[in-house]
């Protein structure tokens, strides 16, 4: 059975750090890209970050370039989220989200985690 | 950055009925990369539909994804209690973007 679980979220102040860990399992990590998607409270769904499956390549939303770093760790199957220079704009639950295909051939999300709250306030 | 516009906002119905969806894309879309899903209140999104037509393991076969180009549909054939939660649509571009939601509700 697929797993992702997220880890980390908290309270942050504005301007500070944290790192978010999405532990998978039940699939070979290695063979898929992963992302990141948020969801403030009330708000719509909000791609944030992809990696590759080697994490050779990385993407980001615009808002969130030169702050936010996504890497992965294959050989412990958990994806990571550091995310600096946090803003009242970015309190939002986290969720990681693995891709459903191997290939380019379709682009989507097959599962989910269950999310991690990030709040940044004073 | 493609701008998909999910339409109605807020869609009112009963058990039984049958619901139609739109999703718009501001330019588009390989249709293989739009996908459906389904957000109960308190959960993560759950994927519907993938391909803009195909169902993902376990998606009940009441919901159908049709379209291409820039204009795609979700079909609910017959309301089921369940089903009256939030729908978003999803497309890849060079980036992912959601459409902002569309309320299912009795």
């Amino acid at each position: 059975e697929v797993q992702l679980l997220e880890s980390g979220g908290g309270l942050v102040q504005p301007g500070g750090s944290l790192t978010l860990s999405c532990a998978a399992s039940g699939f070979a990590m290695s063979s898929y890209g992963m992302n990141w998607v948020r969801q403030a409270p009330g708000e719509g769904l909000e791609w944030v970050a992809s990696i590759t499956t080697s994490g050779d390549d990385t993407s980001y939303r615009d808002s969130v370039k030169g702050r936010f770093t996504v890497s992965r760790d294959n050989s412990g199957s958990t994806l990571f989220l550091q995310m600096n220079s946090l803003r009242a704009e970015d309190t939002a639950v986290y969720y990681c989200a693995k891709d459903g295909s191997v290939t380019a051939l379709y682009k989507f999300f097959n599962y989910w985690g269950q999310g991690t709250l990030v709040t940044v306030s004073p | 950055e493609i701008v998909l516009t999910q339409s109605p906002g807020t869609l009112s119905l009963s058990p039984g009925e049958r619901a139609t969806l739109s999703c718009r894309a501001s330019k588009s879309v390989n249709s293989n990369f739009l996908a459906w899903y389904q957000q109960k209140p308190g959960q993560a999104p759950r994927l519907l539909i993938y391909g803009a037509s195909s169902r993902a393991p376990g998606t009940p076969d009441r919901f159908r994804g049709s379209g291409s180009g820039a204009d795609y549909t979700l079909t609910i054939s017959r309301l089921e209690p369940e089903d009256f939660v939030l729908y978003y649509c999803q497309q890849f571009d060079n980036s992912f973007t959601f459409g902002q939601g569309t309320k299912l509700e009795i």
